[in-house]
């Protein structure tokens, strides 16, 4: 079983959808979780960072940690085509070394 | 703004011959990794350094070696490059726990 679980998509909406991408990770002595966007043929960016439980907002994006579920998940608000991307759920484990899934690839449609 | 760079971003090998990866940062950040991108895999860490003078294995270490030079430089060789290593890899820093890690750009490798 990997560490941290991402459904890789294609995934693909309308231009103002709201979009969901999720993650599922397996240890839970780790509570530092981090998504990275990706665009094509470029190195991953930083986009939030969220500690344990709860949600954190910033602009049109919010992440959300459910420790007993073991979910980790972003929203984008009025999605936009310049948020097509592949995007990385990451957890930060021993020795501030990230484990990440496999990325979900995301195409908003004008 | 240069943050991580890597080079080359491109090249081919045969199989057999070695290169080096390079990759510098001019952000004093304490720790550097090496991670390998392929398609259904996500991203892997090969090698990582903690502090200058130190590194350690990640996932994928067989078939690789690393050094890191000084603070700012840390470089990837494949000794004896395999068609399996064909991947993007990509180099990264950070400042350390809970800090988010700096990319580079990647380089694109082919093992023929």
């Amino acid at each position: 079983q990997k560490e941290v679980e991402q459904d890789p998509g294609p995934l693909s909406v309308p231009e103002g959808a709201i979009v969901s991408l999720n993650c599922t990770y397996s240890n839970s002595a780790f509570q530092y979780f981090m998504w990275y966007r990706q665009y094509s043929r470029k190195g991953p960016e930083l986009l939030m960072y969220t500690y344990s439980s709860g949600n954190k907002e910033d602009g049109r994006f919010t992440a959300q940690v459910d420790k007993s579920s073991k979910y980790i998940s972003l929203f984008i608000r009025d999605s936009q085509p310049s948020d097509s991307a592949t995007y990385l759920c990451a957890q930060e484990t021993s020795g501030s070394r990230l484990t990440f899934g496999e990325g979900t690839q995301l195409t908003v449609n004008p | 703004n240069a943050g991580v760079t890597q080079t080359p971003k491109f090249q081919v090998l045969k199989t057999g011959q070695s290169m080096t990866l390079q990759c510098a940062q001019d952000m004093n950040h304490n720790s550097m990794y090496w991670y390998r991108q392929d398609p259904g895999m996500g991203l892997r860490l090969i090698y990582y350094s903690a502090s200058e003078g130190t590194t350690d294995k990640g996932e994928v270490p067989n078939g690789y070696n690393v050094s890191r030079l000084n603070k700012r430089e840390f470089s990837l060789r494949l000794e004896s490059a395999a068609p399996s290593q064909t991947s993007v890899y990509f180099c990264a820093s950070s400042e350390g726990k809970d800090y988010g890690y700096t990319f580079g750009s990647g380089t694109r490798l082919t093992v023929v």
